[in-house]
């Protein structure tokens, strides 16, 4: 049973430039979430995708985007890139809420370098 | 707004003995859940324990087992029988519910642990 995946593992851009971040959910997974990590931090809530729409935002501005794909995969899209988004970027995915504890499974991230 | 503190940034333990990290959350919710993550220098979270606040009971899974103090606001993850295998970084965690089918964590800072011989 694959769990989450994500891809790719380390990539390094330059500011101003953008990047596409992608993740398999767990299989039998519907719900996809991302999550911000920067050094010595805990992950911070990006946004969250269901039934292919976004559910619900933390405090990103808009040059965070995302899709969610029929076959729940996902993409992480980030505009002009500043220094500060230098992050692990996690995704998680789980079964929609209500049907169990809500309990997310993490991919190994996405190490992101903005030089 | 919900908050997780988690005030030990380093922790060390010799291999075979009990170590308790501390946990302390803020919420105005009668209901909510708890978790403990770990997370290795891969970078993966990995769950270890849930607690919900109408549990009665105290979870344990294995190992692992969670203090939780519900009216001092507590939920401290304890580790029994140290291995070396458990040096990594430690997060508590708080569901933060949005709306009736989108949920969130809400992440501590974390603690790093490092078992040693």
């Amino acid at each position: 049973d694959a769990g989450v995946t994500q891809s790719p593992t380390h990539l390094i851009k330059t500011r101003g430039q953008q990047v596409t971040l992608r993740c398999s959910p767990k299989s039998g997974h519907d719900t996809v979430s991302w999550y911000q990590q920067a050094l010595g931090q805990g992950p911070q809530f990006i946004f969250q995708y269901y039934e292919e729409e976004e559910r619900q935002r933390g405090n990103f501005p808009d040059r965070f985007s995302g899709h969610q794909f029929p076959n729940y995969s996902s993409e992480l899209n980030v505009n002009a890139l500043l220094l500060g988004d230098s992050a692990l970027y996690l995704c998680a995915s789980s079964l929609q809420r209500g049907k169990n504890t809500g309990e997310l499974f993490f991919g190994e991230g996405s190490r992101l370098t903005v030089l | 707004a919900q908050k997780i503190t988690q005030t030990q940034p380093g922790m060390f333990v010799q291999e075979k003995e009990a170590v308790t990290l501390d946990c302390t959350y803020d919420t105005s919710d009668q209901s909510y859940g708890l978790f403990w993550y770990k997370q290795p220098s891969s970078g993966e979270m990995i769950f270890l324990i849930y607690q919900g606040s109408y549990d009665e009971q105290n979870a344990t899974e294995g190992r692992y087992s969670l203090n939780f103090q519900k009216a001092r606001k507590s939920a401290n993850l304890v580790i029994s029988a140290s291995q070396l295998g458990d040096s990594a970084m430690y997060f508590c965690a708080m569901r933060e519910v949005v709306s009736y089918n989108t949920d969130k964590l809400i992440f501590g800072t974390g603690t790093r642990l490092q078992v040693f011989p």
